[in-house]
């Protein structure tokens, strides 16, 4: 069935530095792929998201692009923040067109000043 | 506007108990989903609504675990007979489509112990 899988984390950056989260997905047909970011204390909210092969998701700062070659959504953001720190998910949503999401086990990132 | 509310926010419950999880969506929103977190991990999947009706239950992971939606609004999960495994957050989250917006909009989840 289909999958996704994350790096493990945590990740611990210094603020300023270049962030590179990997995850690659496992799937029949042609999926819809997602991040989600969770701020401590607060519910999931999507981050950014790419519904076909070469397209990039952006959304403050991060990027990801869907390289159906590599099965792969690597989240990356050039100069991350404190206020970055979170849990990260990456999803994906199969051929099916229910919707459902197919998460990633999630990645830690601390950002310290 | 009101995002997707869960209630209750943390529910304690001994071992064998019936417990219910209530779930109000975004006025509007026809897609309902039940996912389940457990500790260090990501969200799965439980049941899927259009409208009133289950259109995918697969990720139920056993009879135990229903879910109703009458009106096509207000989604109840229930659990009788709890378990110590099925201690977790459990998320509800609602989505919107329209034009090019396909989007699962999720609550902050309600906390389930069980002891």
């Amino acid at each position: 069935g289909d999958s996704v899988t994350q790096m493990e984390g945590p990740v611990t950056l210094s603020e300023e530095a270049f962030l590179t989260i990997n995850c690659t997905y496992t799937a029949t047909g042609y999926p819809s792929l997602f991040w989600y970011v969770q701020y401590p204390g607060e519910g999931l909210q999507l981050l950014l998201k790419a519904t076909k092969a070469d397209d990039k998701g952006s959304n403050k700062g991060f990027e990801a692009t869907y390289r159906k070659e590599t099965t792969s959504f690597h989240l990356e953001k050039g100069s991350v923040q404190v206020s970055d720190s979170a849990v990260y998910f990456c999803a994906l949503s199969g051929a099916s067109n229910t919707g459902k999401l197919i998460f990633g086990q999630g990645t830690t990132l601390q950002v310290k000043p | 506007g009101a995002g997707v509310s869960q209630t209750p926010s943390n529910k304690v419950t001994e071992k064998g108990k019936y417990v219910e999880l209530r779930c109000d969506p975004i006025s509007g929103h026809t897609a309902l989903y039940w996912y389940r977190q457990s500790l260090g991990q990501g969200p799965e999947f439980l049941i899927y609504f259009q409208g009133t009706g289950a259109a995918d239950d697969s990720g139920l992971p056993n009879d135990r675990f229903f879910a109703v939606r009458p009106e096509g609004s207000v989604s109840t999960l229930k659990i009788q007979r709890t378990e110590r495994g099925d201690s977790a957050v459990y998320l509800c989250a609602s989505r919107q489509r329209q034009g090019n917006t396909d989007t699962q909009y999720f609550g902050p989840g309600t906390r389930l112990t069980v002891l």
